[in-house]
């Protein structure tokens, strides 16, 4: 059980759009349409934003939206906003009740 | 609304146990899976196990397997997770979230911290 692999930061000045990747392999990301993401303020409690790929909870802004492609799923944040700045995590099942968490991705609103 | 604490948490000695507890209300406990996620100081978030709604299966992380147990009592609408051998390594705040679809975890409780250090 590998974590998934995303790019250690980001950024984006307001308004401007930022997309993060999270690669796995055929055996989680690429091998089911299970890909949650996550927004995470340091001090709070973890948020989801995405799950099953593309799918936006109730109240989380349009502006978050998510896509896979192979083994890699991605999430973009369009029209940035100095409360987009946190930490963001994908994560993926991996069959047989095992999930998978990225690195972490800290996107900064320049 | 929504909620969930939890609770156990403290510092102890390598080769320790502890049992984490997380309190769930508004909603129907046993409708949903639930899931411990935690973070290690200055780390990512790590999944660490998951548990269906009738308690019937449940997954483990390669780092905690063999060592950890989750269980719930839906009655007491809690979710437990049993640590044995505890290593420094598994100092975190250890979260319990409930899996609001298949692979989507939300919402999340704060956390309890758990320091393992001789």
């Amino acid at each position: 059980q590998s974590a998934l692999t995303q790019p250690p930061s980001a950024s984006g000045s307001p308004g401007q759009s930022v997309t993060i990747s999270c690669t796995g392999t055929s055996s989680d990301v690429g091998g089911y349409n299970y890909v949650s993401w996550y927004q995470h303020h340091p001090g709070k409690a973890p948020k989801l934003m995405i799950y099953e790929v593309t799918k936006r909870p109730s109240g989380v802004p349009d502006r978050f939206s998510g896509s896979k492609s192979g083994d890699t799923a991605s999430l973009t944040v369009s029209g940035l906003q100095a409360e987009d700045e946190a930490d963001y995590y994908c994560s993926s099942y991996a069959g047989s009740n095992i999930g998978l968490f990225g690195t972490g991705t800290k996107v900064t609103v320049l | 609304e929504v909620q969930l604490v939890e609770s156990g948490g403290g510092v102890l000695r390598p080769g320790g146990s502890l049992r984490l507890s997380c309190a769930a209300s508004g909603f129907t406990f046993d409708d949903y899976g639930m899931t411990w996620v935690r973070q290690a100081p200055g780390k990512g978030l790590e999944w660490v196990s998951t548990i269906s709604g009738n308690g019937a299966s449940t997954g483990y992380a390669d780092s905690v397997k063999g060592r950890f147990t989750i269980s719930r009592d839906n009655a007491k609408n809690s979710l437990y997770l049993q640590m044995n051998s505890l290593r420094a390594e598994d100092t975190a705040l250890y979260h319990c979230a409930r899996r609001s679809s298949f692979w989507g975890f939300d919402p999340w409780g704060q956390g309890t911290l758990v320091t393992v250090s001789s």
